[in-house]
């Protein structure tokens, strides 16, 4: 069974800091993964994937396979960063993805 | 721009009421998705539709059904409601070579008394 972790429900930084918000996955095949955002009265939506090797808003995500974790990254965090994020994982099996229990990043000035 | 609207942004309703919430997408999205978000536990899925008149259960079946008469509308029915339902519920639309990149709505949130 696949399953995505995402172990802090909270994380707090100052404006500027660093941020790293965790993801493992549990999964026995080749996995696709995601991080959805939602920002405070918006909708959910798709922030990056893992196969884009892109940079969205100065996040990136590198998957590891041997560690199991796709953590998002981000050197420099801003206010307007602060929002609900979900790693997302995606079997190829089928149409479904799996998500984790979200984290909540605060960027307080 | 994709759009998933969904009938009601909030709704109250009482312990074994019969619910339906309503989901419309603009995209011509071959996939549909009902999920709940509940804090700690992230987006479950609750089933999902890839055609008309087809459906596939997800995560947490039980206490709900769907339907899918139209491509654009997908409808999540409580038949019972349980205040243990009382959730936020997203709809979510894909289309069908691009599946993992989901549509979402603005959420319902129920509220079961």
């Amino acid at each position: 069974a696949q399953r995505v972790t995402q172990p802090e429900k909270l994380l707090s930084v100052f404006k500027g800091a660093p941020v790293e918000l965790k993801c493992n996955y549990s999964y026995s095949g080749s996995p696709e993964l995601f991080w959805y955002v939602q920002y405070s009265r918006q909708r959910l939506q798709l922030l990056l994937r893992h196969i884009s090797r892109e940079s969205i808003k100065g996040f990136t995500a590198d998957l590891n396979k041997g560690e199991t974790s796709f953590h998002l990254k981000k050197p420099f965090a801003q206010e307007e960063d602060s929002a609900m994020y979900y790693c997302a994982l995606n079997n190829n099996a089928g149409n479904m993805l799996t998500f984790g229990g979200g984290t909540r990043l605060m960027v307080k000035p | 721009d994709v759009k998933v609207t969904q009938s009601s942004r909030y709704l109250v309703k009482r312990t074994g009421e019969k619910v339906f919430l309503e989901c419309v997408q603009d995209m011509d999205h071959e996939n549909m998705f009902w999920y709940r978000q509940d804090p700690g536990l992230g987006l479950r899925l609750i089933y999902f539709s890839y055609d008309v008149k087809m459906k596939e259960k997800g995560d947490i079946p039980e206490g709900y059904s769907v339907s899918r008469e139209k491509k654009e509308r997908f409808s999540l029915i409580l038949e019972s409601a349980s205040t243990n339902q009382t959730s936020m519920y997203l709809c979510a639309s894909s289309p069908h070579l691009m599946r993992e990149t989901q549509y979402f709505g603005p959420g319902t949130r129920l509220l079961v008394l």
